[in-house]
Order: C-alpha cells, then sequence, then structure tokens
C-alpha cells in the first residue's frame, strides 16, 4: 500500500520569508512518481511539479525549489521569498506503476502569508 | 488548450436522492478520474475511466458510479445520497498512456447534502 505523509498541518509565515513544506511517502514500488499540487480557495488543484523515483536532482523554478531524497523517502517542497499569493493548500501525491493514474496524497497543508 | 471543466459548480440536494456530474477533459486526454475530498479523509480516488472502460476503482459503495463516452467525456453518479456524501468532487485528465502520468484537475463540483 502507498501511503503519503504530510505532518504540517498549517503553516504561518510573514511575506517574504522562506518556508519549507515537508512531505514523507511510503511505497513498495521501485518506480514511482511525485507530485505537489496547490489548492487556491477557488478549489482547483494546480499542478507544480512532478518527479521520478530515478531523478534525486533538485529542481528549481523561480522561487520554488524541491528536494528529492530517495533515503530519507521525502520530497520537500521550499518557497523562497513568500507572497501573500502563495496562500493555499498544497498537497503531495503519488503514483505509482501498479495502478493506473491513481494519486495517493497527503492530508495537506495549509500555509498562511501575511503581509 | 482549455483545461478539465466541470458542470455543475455546485449541487445542492437532499437524502435519498441521486445526482449527476459531469466532467469534460483536456482535449487530447483519454483518461478520467474522479476524486472526492472531505474535510475528514482528505482526497480519496473514486474510480478511472480510459476509452470508456474503468480500468481501476477505489473503495466506495456501489452508489458511486461513473461512466465515460466515446469523446472522453464523464459523469459520474451517486444514488440514494447520504449526509456523508457531502464533499467538493474532482475530476482529473491525463493522457492515460501510463499510469505515471501527470494529472490536471477541473475547479470541482461542490455537493452539499441536506
Amino acid at each position: 500500500a502507498q501511503k503519503v505523509t504530510q505532518a504540517q498541518t498549517e503553516i504561518s509565515v510573514v511575506e517574504k520569508e522562506d518556508v519549507t513544506l515537508d512531505c514523507v511517502y511510503e511505497t513498495r514500488d521501485t518506480t514511482y512518481y511525485l507530485f505537489w499540487y496547490k489548492q487556491p480557495p477557488s478549489g482547483e488543484l494546480v499542478f507544480l511539479i512532478r518527479r521520478n523515483s530515478f531523478d534525486e536532482q533538485n529542481e528549481i523554478s523561480g522561487r520554488y525549489s524541491w528536494n528529492f531524497q530517495k533515503s530519507t523517502s521525502s520530497f520537500n517542497f521550499t518557497i523562497t521569498a513568500s507572497q501573500v499569493v502563495d496562500s493555499a493548500v498544497y498537497f503531495c501525491a503519488l503514483s505509482g506503476v501498479s495502478g493506473y493514474s491513481t494519486l495517493t496524497f497527503g492530508k495537506g497543508t495549509m500555509l498562511l502569508v501575511s503581509p | 488548450k482549455a483545461g478539465v471543466t466541470q458542470t455543475p459548480r455546485y449541487l445542492i440536494k437532499t437524502r435519498g436522492q441521486q445526482v449527476t456530474l459531469s466532467c469534460s477533459p483536456i482535449s487530447g486526454h483519454r483518461s478520467v478520474s474522479w476524486y472526492q475530498q472531505t474535510p475528514g479523509q482528505g482526497l480519496q480516488f473514486l474510480f478511472e475511466y480510459f476509452s470508456e472502460t474503468q480500468r481501476n476503482k477505489g473503495n466506495f459503495p456501489g452508489r458511486f458510479s461513473g461512466r465515460q463516452f466515446s469523446n472522453s467525456r464523464s459523469e459520474m453518479n451517486v444514488s440514494t445520497l447520504e449526509l456523508g456524501d457531502s464533499a467538493l468532487y474532482l475530476c482529473a485528465s491525463s493522457a492515460g498512456d501510463s499510469s505515471t502520468d501527470t494529472q490536471y484537475f477541473g475547479p470541482g463540483t461542490r455537493l452539499t447534502v441536506l
């Protein structure tokens, strides 16, 4: 069975602070994919990144960066210089080759960025 | 390309009724998945359709069903509604060629059961 744990339920920061959202996963698959999605108050899940299990290179996209460490089964997400528009719920998700198009989601981390 | 669209955006029903939700995937995508999101259980997978066939199913009672049409549009139906069915129902589409394709989500249908 697959499992994704996001231990941080809610994080509050002040604008311009850096913030890291933690994600730990469990899977028996040797090939799998990890995802991060953002859910603003409107409700739509917005895709942020997809990473396969064979690629442990960190990724940076503007103010967003992701740290994938297979040794600790973690896929953490950092927002640098946070902005109010970053306020949302962020979900980490896992997809394995053993189940077609099935995403296993963590419970999400609500990020509140205040001015 | 237009994104995933879902209709209606909001629904209010009473216990015992049935409801049908609709999802139009991104053009060219052949896989449609449905998820239920509640405050208590989070995001849970309902089922996935590919080329008009249910390819995968989550752990939900038979009251939840779905189908996919030849143009890849999908509908899900919930019969004999219960209060606990109140949730945000999200539809996602992907190319469907691989089990690990990126899924793109629609805005959801918020169902309230009174």
